[in-house]
């Protein structure tokens, strides 16, 4: 199994540019989540969705935009980005609610904004 | 609300020392608690996990147990190598959503 893919690893954007980073899971989870790693920070959850059709914002939302067409697919999109948003992006997926199911991540995607 | 709480770091430890990294934990109703461990580069990786009460999560040596009436999951290790060198999250699921602590930078030396 994949497990979860993330694409690209590494992106260098211009302010003010837009760029989508992929996220896809082959596990058939429903719940599905995208986080920010910044040095000193931790983990801080961007947007999540617990299913197709479902989106929900987490703690740092501005900025980006998420939609969940399919179970498999989770994308994030960057609508104009700033230097802030340098930083190390992982997506996550698990089974729902009650199944006691840990968290899998992807391995991250680098994104550095000049 | 929902929150968890890890011993700051970073903990610089010599090669077979005794490990313990502190986790606690407020939650509402009765929630899943892991440890994760990621190294440099990498996503974070499942180290081990506690689902109830009294609960005890092992792997590659390391342990936590689940202790409701403290509210805490500490993770323990009792002889430490060089390449358990990496960063450490407890987290915890009440729900849906996860909740990680800030992460424990682990250094290792030989």
């Amino acid at each position: 199994n994949a497990g979860v893919t993330q694409t690209p690893k590494f992106q260098v954007l211009k302010t003010g540019q837009s760029m989508t980073l992929q996220c896809a899971q082959d596990m058939n989870h429903e719940y599905m989540s995208w986080y920010r790693q910044d040095p000193g920070m931790g983990l801080r959850l961007i947007h999540y969705s617990v299913g197709a059709g479902i989106t929900d914002q987490g703690e740092v939302p501005n900025g980006y935009n998420v939609s969940r067409s399919t179970t498999e697919d989770f994308p994030l999109r960057l609508l104009s980005a700033a230097p802030s948003q340098t930083s190390v992006y992982f997506c996550a997926s698990s089974l729902r609610e009650g199944a006691n199911s840990p968290l899998h991540f992807g391995n991250g995607t680098r994104l550095t904004v000049t | 609300g929902n929150s968890v709480t890890q011993m700051e770091g970073p903990v610089t430890l010599s090669e077979e020392a005794f490990l313990t990294i502190n986790c606690t934990y407020t939650a509402t109703g009765y929630p899943s608690l892991f440890w994760y461990v990621q190294y440099p580069g990498e996503g974070l990786q499942l180290l081990l996990k506690a689902t109830k009460a009294d609960d005890k999560g092992s792997n590659k040596g390391f342990e936590a147990t689940y202790r409701k009436e403290t509210t805490s999951f500490h993770l323990e290790k009792g002889s430490v190598q060089v390449s358990d060198s990496a960063v450490y999250f407890c987290a915890l699921r009440p729900g849906n959503q996860f909740y990680f602590g800030t992460g424990t930078s682990l250094t290792v030396i030989p």
